[in-house]
């Protein structure tokens, strides 16, 4: 069974530029999750999708960033305008129903 | 929203002994609390996980306890090996919505 894809692994861009990122979840998996993991700290959740819909954006900075999963598979996060706090890894996960979340290698951002 | 810390950040152990990492939630409504373990350079993946209708579980060297009323829960790992050196993550939701991490616990084991 092939795993959750993310792309790029890693990117590094100036602060006030844009990114993103995007994601392939496991075939069949309804839930997605981006996470935002920063180097030394545990994964905070932004955003949650069941199928195309948004469950949970509560802790996602609306005023920069963005995510969409419009087919309700795959998955897109943009960052714009980056500013150097947003270093960090962005793991993407999904989940079918048994509660365990499936991570992906994650795509590593650095901000200059 | 649901607050998870994690204690102790680091914890280094000789070969063979036990490591105990310990988590507190706030929201007592959270039922599903899972434990990830992250390899350097590497995705986090479920080692354990348990739900609050029990409150222990184990699986082979690796035991998860839970006290709903206290609302803490903890990892247990016994006759560590160095293969155990990783980054543990407790975490907690609500039906298996929202999971929240905690920040992390460093295990180091000495051979």
């Amino acid at each position: 069974e092939a795993g959750v894809a993310q792309s790029p692994r890693y990117k590094i861009i100036e602060k006030r530029q844009s990114v993103a990122f995007w994601c392939n979840p496991i075939s069949g998996h309804a839930t997605l999750y981006w996470y935002q993991q920063i180097l030394g700290q545990g994964p905070k959740l932004l955003i949650q999708f069941q199928n195309n819909g948004v469950v949970d954006d509560s802790q996602l900075p609306k005023d920069r960033f963005s995510a969409e999963r419009l087919k309700g598979v795959d998955s897109t996060l943009k960052i714009q305008p980056a500013k150097l706090e947003d270093s960090a890894v962005y793991l993407c996960a999904s989940s079918h129903n048994t509660g365990e979340l499936f991570f992906g290698e994650g795509s590593r951002l650095t901000v200059l | 929203g649901e607050n998870v810390e994690q204690h102790p950040s680091t914890l280094s152990v000789q070969e063979g002994d036990s490591a105990v990492i310990k988590c507190t939630y706030s929201d007592s409504a959270s039922n599903y609390f899972p434990w990830y373990k992250q390899e350097l350079g590497k995705r986090p993946q479920l080692i354990i996980d348990i739900r609050s209708n029990v409150g222990e579980k184990k699986d082979q060297r690796i035991a998860v306890t839970l006290n709903k009323t206290a609302k803490h829960f903890s990892l247990h790992i016994t006759e560590t090996q160095p293969e155990d050196s990783a980054v543990y993550f407790c975490a907690a939701s609500r039906n298996d919505y929202k999971l929240s991490f905690g920040a992390g616990t460093t295990v180091t084991v000495r051979a």
